[in-house]
């Protein structure tokens, strides 16, 4: 069965710090991975998908994340934080079986910028 | 644009009623689901659907219904068997296999 772990759930930078969210996946085949952003009372935005391509995914916003198969992560990281970084984020993994997508989501990481 | 839109934003009923949270999609996507969210549990799959007419519950189905009449359209009813109602429930759409979910921006339920 596909998991997903998000080590810690609070998350504070100062703002032009370095941002790393973790996330550890449990899958029995090559997984698809996402990442994705949710600002207060609104639905999830995709910041970036891993596919089997590359292993280091480039997505919107400046963050970047990094398949590693042998750690079974796909950590999340922004070099220089800004105050608009300030949301929860989602960690999410698919086998891609039965057809379509079934994301199971991690439990989310609430991510504080401080001036 | 294209895009998923959930309706209405906010709803609140009394307990014991049922209730019916609206989403369509103009994406031309095949499946949709529906998740409910709650403070730090992340997302939990209620209901998907791959196909006009079939629909499969997910982890938390009981107390939750779906229709998929229309490839547009996947309404979740919330029924007076839902011991928890109160959530902020989001539905989503996908076209293909590995493709991201879309997201509408989400519908929050209060029952008092």
């Amino acid at each position: 069965a596909q998991s997903v772990t998000q080590l810690g759930s609070h998350v504070s930078v100062s703002e032009g710090a370095l941002v790393l969210l973790r996330c550890n996946y449990s899958s029995s085949v090559p997984p698809y991975l996402f990442w994705y952003v949710q600002y207060p009372n609104q639905g999830l935005q995709l910041l970036l998908k891993y596919t089997s391509a590359a292993t280091l995914v480039k997505g919107i916003n400046g963050f970047e994340a990094e398949f590693k198969k042998s750690e079974t992560s796909f950590h999340l990281t922004k070099p220089s934080a800004h105050m608009s970084d300030a949301a929860e984020y989602f960690c999410a993994v698919s086998d891609g079986s039965g057809g379509y997508n079934k994301l199971i989501f991690g439990a989310g990481t609430r991510l504080a910028v401080h001036p | 644009d294209g895009g998923i839109t959930q309706s209405p934003k906010y709803l609140f009923r009394k307990e014991g009623q049922n209730v019916t949270l609206s989403c369509e999609q103009n994406l031309n996507h095949d499946a949709m689901y529906w998740y409910r969210q709650d403070p730090g549990q992340g997302l939990r799959l209620i209901y998907y659907s791959q196909i006009v007419n079939d629909f499969q519950k997910g982890d938390i189905a009981e107390g939750y219904s779906v229709s998929r009449e229309k490839k547009e359209s996947f309404p979740l009813t919330v029924t007076s068997a839902q011991k928890n109602p109160t959530a902020f429930y989001l539905c989503a759409s996908t076209g293909a296999r590995g493709s991201p979910l879309h997201f509408g921006n989400g519908t929050r339920l209060t029952v008092t």
